[in-house]
């Protein structure tokens, strides 16, 4: 069985401050682990994702996180926040051949202050 | 290139009335897909899912229905719809058997009912 816990429902930052986003998975087989982004009223879109090469995953945007198997988490970062950068963003888990289940956390929401 | 389309975009519908939402995917045969819904401030919890033409997995029970009549198309159904159906509702697709399970959503639909 897997699941994701974000940590902090909302995050509020200033502008051109470290982003960092929280998550936590549980996995009993390797598992893939996924960033996406929520804009209002709109779908999810793929910002980065952990596919068992390179522990640090860059994804588009500045964005990168780090997969940390003894401390089981994918915490997102963002060295300096801008505006656009305000939006919800989901963690996700999957089991590496598990096909078609993937788990999304509650979601974090970026507030970015001027 | 792939892309994902949902209509209606919005939809105000009063309690007890019928429901149809569709989806469909251009750019890639026999996709995975996958229906989830979001309630406001709430994470996404995946409804149903289907490997292939008139293949569906239900996830949660409830007075929804899904159907694949095509191999691109997805199909939200309700007979009956209850306040509690309110929410925004995102289809995705990824590839059959494909390795890392990205999931690439559309719009969504956004519905309300009253």
């Amino acid at each position: 069985a897997q699941s994701v816990t974000q940590l902090g429902s909302h995050v509020s930052v200033s502008e051109g401050a470290l982003v960092l986003l929280r998550c936590n998975y549980s996995s009993s087989v390797p598992p893939y682990l996924f960033w996406y982004v929520q804009y209002p009223n709109q779908g999810l879109q793929l910002l980065l994702k952990y596919t068992s090469a390179a522990t640090l995953v860059k994804g588009i945007n500045g964005f990168e996180a780090e997969f940390k198997k003894s401390e089981t988490s994918f915490h997102l970062t963002k060295p300096s926040a801008h505006m656009s950068d305000a939006a919800e963003y989901f963690c996700a888990v999957s089991a590496r051949g598990g096909g078609f289940k993937t788990i999304f956390g509650a979601g974090t929401r970026l507030f970015v202050k001027a | 290139s792939q892309t994902i389309h949902q209509w209606p975009a919005t939809l105000v519908q009063p309690v007890g009335s019928p429901l149809s939402l569709e989806c469909t995917v251009e750019g890639t045969s026999n996709p995975n897909l996958y229906w989830y819904r979001q309630a406001a401030g709430r994470g996404l919890q995946l409804l149903f899912y289907s490997v292939g033409i008139g293949q569906i997995s239900s996830e949660v029970p409830q007075n929804l229905s899904a159907s694949r009549p095509q191999d691109r198309q997805f199909i939200l159904s309700s007979k009956k719809l209850l306040l509690s159906d309110s929410g925004f509702y995102l289809c995705a697709w990824s590839l059959s058997g494909g390795s890392t399970d990205t999931q690439y959503f559309g719009p969504g639909t956004r519905l309300t009912v009253l």
